[in-house]
């Protein structure tokens, strides 16, 4: 079975500079894709970055960017620049036929 | 284009009562999610539809959790009758259809229904 495990409940950054949510993750498929998903306070769900795993390239959406370690199964999200509507819970989260996501980062950026 | 539209968004009632929540997925996606976030946790899968068939409803505690979706669009999200532990956010997502050996898989979600149980 799938697994997506993300061990850092909270953290927080400062305005301007860089954090990195971690993820792992466990599977058996070989093709497959890995997203991270940003949720606001009170607001829904949005999909930040995708990842697919047939790719060496790690994946790049303006501030954000990941670190993709197929063989260790590691799957991290680096936000450089922080920015206060960064703030929010990140998931980590893996497709297969429904979602299946990690117990999410509670990130906190600082003025 | 309109998202995924769910309501209410706050639902406050006391223990034993019921309670229903609907979902509106974006116009032509085939793939209905329901799915419940507890306080500080990730969402975890209640029920998943392809058109009007339930495919996944594993998760689903069918003693007292039921879902429809009947004409394959709209959905609804019964809760009969509530419990303490009921308390949550319950989230609607909706996807495309989906090509053989397409693994992409994004899920559009909606902002949820919040359900205090008292």
């Amino acid at each position: 079975a799938q697994t997506v495990t993300q061990s850092q409940p909270e953290m927080s950054v400062q305005e301007a500079e860089t954090v990195t949510l971690s993820c792992t993750y466990d599977t058996s498929e070989n093709n497959y894709y890995l997203f991270w998903y940003k949720q606001p306070p009170s607001r829904q769900m949005i999909l930040v970055i995708r990842q697919e795993a047939y790719k060496q390239q790690n994946a790049t959406e303006n501030r954000f960017s990941v670190n993709f370690q197929k063989a260790a199964k590691s799957f991290s999200l680096k936000i450089s620049d922080s920015q206060l509507g960064d703030t929010a819970m990140y998931f980590c989260a893996f497709p297969t036929g429904k979602l299946i996501f990690g117990q999410g980062t509670t990130l906190q950026v600082k003025p | 284009e309109a998202g995924v539209v769910q309501s209410p968004r706050y639902k406050i009632i006391e223990k034993k009562q019921p309670v229903a929540f609907w979902c509106n997925p974006i116009s032509g996606h085939n793939t209905l999610y329901w799915y419940r976030q507890n306080l500080g946790q990730g969402p975890e899968l209640l029920i998943r539809y392809e058109n009007e068939e339930a495919v996944d409803d594993s998760q689903l505690p069918k003693d007292r959790f039921s879902a429809e979706r009947l004409k394959g669009v709209d959905s609804t999200l019964k809760i009969q009758p509530a419990e303490l532990g009921d308390s949550a956010v319950y989230l609607c997502a909706s996807s495309p259809p989906r090509l053989a050996g397409d693994h992409t898989g994004e899920l559009f979600f909606g902002e949820g229904s919040r359900l205090t149980v008292l």
